[in-house]
């Protein structure tokens, strides 16, 4: 079975510094990779994908995240955060051509000290 | 383009009741997944419908179930509700299963609470 490990359940950075949020898979085989966000009261919002294409993959708002085979990690990073940065995070994976049974991590709650 | 549609937002229900909820996918996307999300469990897979047909089924008591409707519409329905079944219950829509890119667009949810 798959399974998603992201480190940290709670992360808190000032506005302005870097975002790392971490994210590692396990898979016997290169899954896809997903980085969802949800706003309080709110469904996911997609916010970038890996699927096998460039490993440095950009999402909206200014996130990216590096997909690096030999640590099975994809963390998502943002140079600079922003107050409207604060929300739950999840990362996401699913195998190639399994349908969409995604497995999700069980998030992180970024919040943005002004 | 409307996105998806989940309805009740909200409802309570005690326990031994049943529920039923309800989700429009977007226009046009024929897979519907319904994920089951509580604070200390994260988000969980339920099922997946398409062209009204159950393809993955997670880990959950029969109690669980759900169907697609020809217009993709789809419903879940929880019977003997139990005080652990409170959740938000997220409706995600995609074009078809199995594409490559897989990505999911999520409803707001329905917030269940079991008194």
């Amino acid at each position: 079975a798959q399974s998603v490990t992201q480190l940290g359940s709670h992360v808190s950075v000032s506005e302005g510094a870097l975002v790392l949020l971490r994210c590692n898979y396990s898979s016997s085989v290169p899954p896809y990779l997903f980085w969802y966000v949800q706003y309080p009261n709110q469904g996911l919002q997609l916010l970038l994908k890996y699927t096998s294409a460039a490993t440095l993959v950009k999402g909206i708002n200014g996130f990216e995240a590096e997909f690096k085979k030999s640590e099975t990690s994809f963390h998502l990073t943002k140079p600079s955060a922003h107050m409207s940065d604060a929300a739950e995070y999840f990362c996401a994976v699913i195998l190639p051509n399994t349908g969409n049974q995604f497995y999700f991590g069980t998030g992180t709650s970024l919040t943005v000290i002004p | 383009k409307a996105g998806v549609t989940q309805t009740p937002r909200y409802l309570i229900k005690t326990r031994g009741q049943q529920v039923t909820l309800s989700c429009s996918p977007i226009s046009g996307h024929r897979s519907v997944s319904w994920y089951q999300q509580t604070p200390g469990q994260g988000l969980q897979f339920l099922f997946e419908y398409f062209s009204e047909t159950q393809r993955n089924k997670g880990n959950f008591p029969g109690r669980f179930s759900g169907r697609q409707f020809s217009n993709s519409r789809s419903e879940m329905n929880v019977s003997t509700l139990e005080l652990g079944d409170s959740a938000l219950y997220l409706c995600a829509s995609s074009l078809v299963p199995g594409s490559n890119t897989g990505e999911l667009f999520f409803g707001e949810g329905s917030r269940l609470t079991v008194l």
